[in-house]
């Protein structure tokens, strides 16, 4: 099984659209992250939920907005898509104790 | 946010040890040395990580210097699957990862 999924693995999307990405972690973590990967390969993080609860919130557009409905599952959506929000979207988990962090395998957002 | 410099780029012969090179001159007292890394169109991948002591497990080995300025993180006998983006940071009781520019392995047979 799978530690941490996300769907879709690709997507490709209109500007203006809104469109949304899914998280699951069966490993039973308490947080959950969303990063994001942009063309020059650097790795942001944009939002952290614990046991459901927002406890990061980095500089990132209103336009973006996760939830998090149980602590397995951290969902990533996306009004009114820009060009500029083309990039690879990591989730990851982790423990309380803090001895690694678990990513997905990313979703590739298009914005067209 | 916390800040590391490790090489841009490095070669290793399959079958040598790599030997990845980071430093963290700003490290505090309380804040942990991780490293992560990256295969193509992969999630990043914990490798280990580690406060004073040196480390090692299954992948690699952490070599931590007494200061904790810097370390060194070793794989013993590199593959070709180990040619990937390797990320050094350190972290403390904030709970985000800060990744830096990484440094690209590229393993050659």
């Amino acid at each position: 099984d799978t530690a941490v999924s996300q769907t879709p693995k690709y997507l490709v999307t209109q500007m203006g659209n809104d469109k949304s990405i899914k998280c699951e972690q069966n490993l039973g973590h308490d947080t959950m992250y969303w990063y994001k990967q942009d063309s020059k390969k650097f790795l942001k993080i944009m939002f952290s939920y614990n046991n459901k609860e927002l406890i990061i919130n980095e500089t990132v557009p209103n336009r973006f907005s996760p939830k998090s409905p149980d602590k397995a599952h951290l969902n990533l959506h996306i009004n009114s898509l820009e060009l500029g929000d083309s990039a690879v979207y990591f989730c990851a988990s982790s423990p309380l104790i803090r001895t690694g962090y678990t990513f997905g395998s990313g979703t590739r957002l298009t914005v067209v | 946010d916390a800040k590391t410099t490790q090489p841009t780029s490095m070669d290793c012969a399959e079958g040598r040890a790599a030997n990845l090179p980071c430093n963290h001159s700003t490290i505090s007292g309380n804040e942990y040395v991780y490293w992560y890394r990256q295969i193509h169109s992969q999630g990043p991948q914990y490798i280990i990580h580690g406060l004073k002591n040196n480390e090692t497990n299954e992948m690699a080995s952490l070599i931590i210097t007494e200061d904790r300025k810097s370390s060194t993180l070793i794989l013993p006998h590199a593959t070709l699957r180990d040619t990937a983006v390797y990320y050094c940071f350190f972290t403390g009781n904030t709970d985000k990862l800060i990744f830096g520019t990484g440094t690209r392995l590229q393993v050659f047979p």
